[in-house]
């Protein structure tokens, strides 16, 4: 069974602090992405990684970093936290390599972090 | 950023009714387009992939349709249950065809 794993569920933090989110895929996918949810703006890009140690802005990459440096791990970092960050995040891998080929994204169950 | 639509934002509708759903996007420089299926709690999972004008995929009671030309995909679900209730998502990619990007959803509730 494919899996996407999150390993924080709920996180309170700070204003200031460094905040990491930690996402494993076990699916050997060389896609990863993270995501953001906000209630009326959906899922919006952040930051995607199509092989290791390489990475795209996405959307909003705004005070966010992004680190690949195993193919099945791919962190999250809000490099000091501010409330405006505080939101639902969801990691997802697809497996292939170049341009789009169809193939089905998995998600994992999110990470909900305020910042206070 | 790529400017994906869907209606309505939102729907209430009763056990047994049926009812459809509408994602639209840029015609141009078109891969593929998916359907997820977001339920609270849960991770969103998928439901179609559709790559080709024209193409119609079905599952179960649910079903969607495609047109690459006029930029738009219908998702339908014949006979809506409450354990349809979720928010529906499509997405088609952009940004060269890596980037998946995702609309605002139609969160459907089904009431008894």
């Amino acid at each position: 069974d494919v899996k996407v794993t999150q390993s924080s569920r709920y996180l309170v933090k700070r204003t200031g602090e460094k905040v990491f989110l930690e996402c494993v895929q076990d699916m050997d996918h060389e896609n990863m992405f993270w995501y953001r949810q906000d209630p009326g703006l959906g899922l919006r890009l952040i930051y995607f990684s199509y092989d290791v140690k390489m990475k795209e802005k996405g959307d909003i990459p705004e005070g966010y970093s992004v680190s690949r440096e195993k193919k099945e791990r791919f962190s999250l970092i809000l490099e000091s936290a501010s409330t405006n960050q505080t939101s639902m995040y969801l990691c997802a891998s697809r497996a292939g390599t170049g341009k789009f080929s169809g193939n089905t994204i998995y998600f994992g169950e999110g990470s909900w972090l305020t910042v206070v | 950023i790529l400017n994906v639509e869907q209606s309505p934002q939102s729907l209430h509708v009763q056990e047994g009714d049926s009812t459809n759903f509408t994602c639209s996007f840029p015609s141009s420089n078109f891969y593929a387009l998916h359907w997820y299926r977001w339920e609270t709690a849960k991770s969103p999972e998928a439901l179609f992939v559709m790559t080709l004008n024209g193409d119609e995929k079905k599952k179960g009671r649910i079903s969607a349709t495609l047109n690459t030309k006029e930029g738009y995909s219908y998702l339908y679900i014949k006979g809506s249950q409450p354990e349809d209730s979720a928010t529906y998502l499509c997405a088609p990619p952009g940004g060269g065809g890596n980037k998946l990007t995702f609309g605002t959803g139609t969160q459907l509730k089904v009431e008894l």
